[in-house]
């Protein structure tokens, strides 16, 4: 069993297209996060949720809106995208209370 | 200045080496710490917690000094499946503020 998945695994999409990449958890988690790793490979939060609420925004640009329609399941959405949002994108999720994140296999978006 | 810096590394190492990995936060408010462990284009896992009093897993043992704002990674008698990178990762804000650092990746050789 997956315990974090995210769909889809590869994402290639033209410069001003909207975009939105899936992640469900199983583990019963009441957190969850979005992460970008870029080509140099530095992760970077830019979300972070609890019980559906956002908690954390990593000073994101308003073009990506996380939704979260329920604890298992935290999706993003990024609208008219550029060169610059070429990047792997990382979901995860922690019981919360700085415990262990388990990270989902992470999207390759490139924008082109 | 990066809120948490790692050694840039490659480090290059024979097996049976043991090699050292060093990591500073700035946030004097971080509350706990991890080492974690990516392989090449793969997700990032959990290698261990970071303990005050130092704790130890196997091969591995890790330091934090809070003073120093300073936390280390030894790994001992280093195996090829050692090879990867490893990332010091520093959180606040009751867990929901993760910082990464940049990485330090290890090359184990036969």
């Amino acid at each position: 069993d997956t315990a974090v998945s995210q769909t889809p695994k590869y994402l290639v999409t033209q410069m001003g297209n909207d975009k939105s990449i899936k992640c469900e958890q199983n583990l019963g988690h009441d957190t969850m996060y979005w992460y970008k790793q870029d080509s140099k490979k530095f992760l970077k939060i830019m979300f972070s949720y609890n019980n559906k609420e956002l908690i954390i925004n990593e000073t994101v640009p308003n073009r990506f809106s996380p939704k979260s329609p329920d604890k298992a399941h935290l999706n993003l959405h990024i609208n008219s995208l550029e060169l610059g949002d070429s990047a792997v994108y990382f979901c995860a999720s922690s019981p919360g209370g700085a415990r262990e994140q388990f990270f989902g296999p992470g999207t390759r978006l490139t924008v082109l | 200045r990066k809120e948490v810096e790692q050694d840039p590394g490659p480090f290059n190492v024979p097996e049976g080496a043991t090699v050292a990995f060093n990591c500073t936060y700035s946030n004097s408010a971080s509350q706990s710490f991890f080492w974690y462990r990516q392989d090449c284009r793969k997700e990032p896992k959990l290698l261990m917690s970071v303990y005050s009093s130092g704790n130890e897993d196997g091969r591995f043992t890790a330091q934090l000094n809070r003073a120093s704002q300073y936390i280390s990674l030894l790994i001992r008698d280093s195996k090829l499946s050692d090879s990867a990178t490893y990332l010091c990762v520093v959180e606040y804000t009751g867990g929901f503020k993760t910082i990464f650092g940049a990485g330090t990746r290890l090359f184990v050789k036969a």
